[in-house]
């Protein structure tokens, strides 16, 4: 069984301030896969970015960028100059065996002008 | 375009009056689920399907059925509903090991 723990239950910034959403997992599949999910106020699901377990290259997408690190099971998401639309609620999520989603509880980002 | 729909996006309903929450994909996804979402617990899933007439009850099945007859679809059934199944619902489709395409949500009160 899988487990996600997302510690930051709220965070709030002001607009420009880079901001970092921590993310730690369980699992006992020896692969797997790791996604973050966006649900702005609308409510809608949106996908960010997968990983696979066996690839450990952080990425850096826009502003936004990841860091994955298998031997501390984190996967922490960071946004370099936030804005006042990354205010939402961000979801981390493995996915092992079965194709099943395991969703953290989320963190709700508030952005303040 | 590819989309997963869900049906309806809002219902109010009374106990023990049998509901289905539609869901329908048009990507050909193997994998369909369905997720609850209340207030700090996040997305808990329901029930999922890796394929046609292949389906598993998930982290919160009590109260729910499901049923895979057709690829596209995956239909959440709720036989009597009850106060605490009051929710916010999404389907999800994806391919394996790749990103799920979720629905709108159905926002369901049971009072």
């Amino acid at each position: 069984a899988q487990k996600v723990t997302q510690a930051q239950t709220e965070i709030s910034v002001v607009e420009k301030e880079d901001v970092t959403l921590d993310c730690v997992y369980e699992t006992r599949d020896t692969t797997y896969y790791l996604f973050w999910y966006k649900q702005p106020p609308s409510g809608e699901l949106v996908f960010l970015i997968r990983r696979n377990s066996f690839d450990e290259q952080n990425e850096i997408s826009g502003r936004y960028s990841w860091n994955f690190q298998k031997s501390t099971s984190s996967f922490n998401f960071t946004i370099t100059a936030s804005q006042v639309v990354d205010s939402a609620v961000y979801f981390c999520a493995p996915m092992g065996y079965g194709q099943n989603f395991v969703f953290g509880p989320g963190t709700r980002l508030s952005v303040l002008p | 375009e590819a989309q997963v729909t869900q049906n309806p996006r809002y219902l109010i309903t009374v106990t023990g009056k049998k509901l289905t929450v539609t869901c329908s994909q048009n990507m050909n996804h193997e994998y369909m689920s369905w997720y609850r979402q209340d207030p700090g617990l996040g997305l808990r899933q329901i029930y999922y399907s890796m394929n046609v007439e292949v389906t598993d009850k998930g982290d919160v099945p009590e109260g729910y059925k499901v049923s895979r007859k057709e690829k596209r679809n995956f239909p959440l059934i709720l036989e009597s509903p009850s106060p605490n199944q009051t929710s916010l619902y999404f389907c999800a489709s994806s391919l394996s090991g790749r990103q799920a395409f979720f629905g709108q949500g159905t926002r369901l009160t049971v009072v």
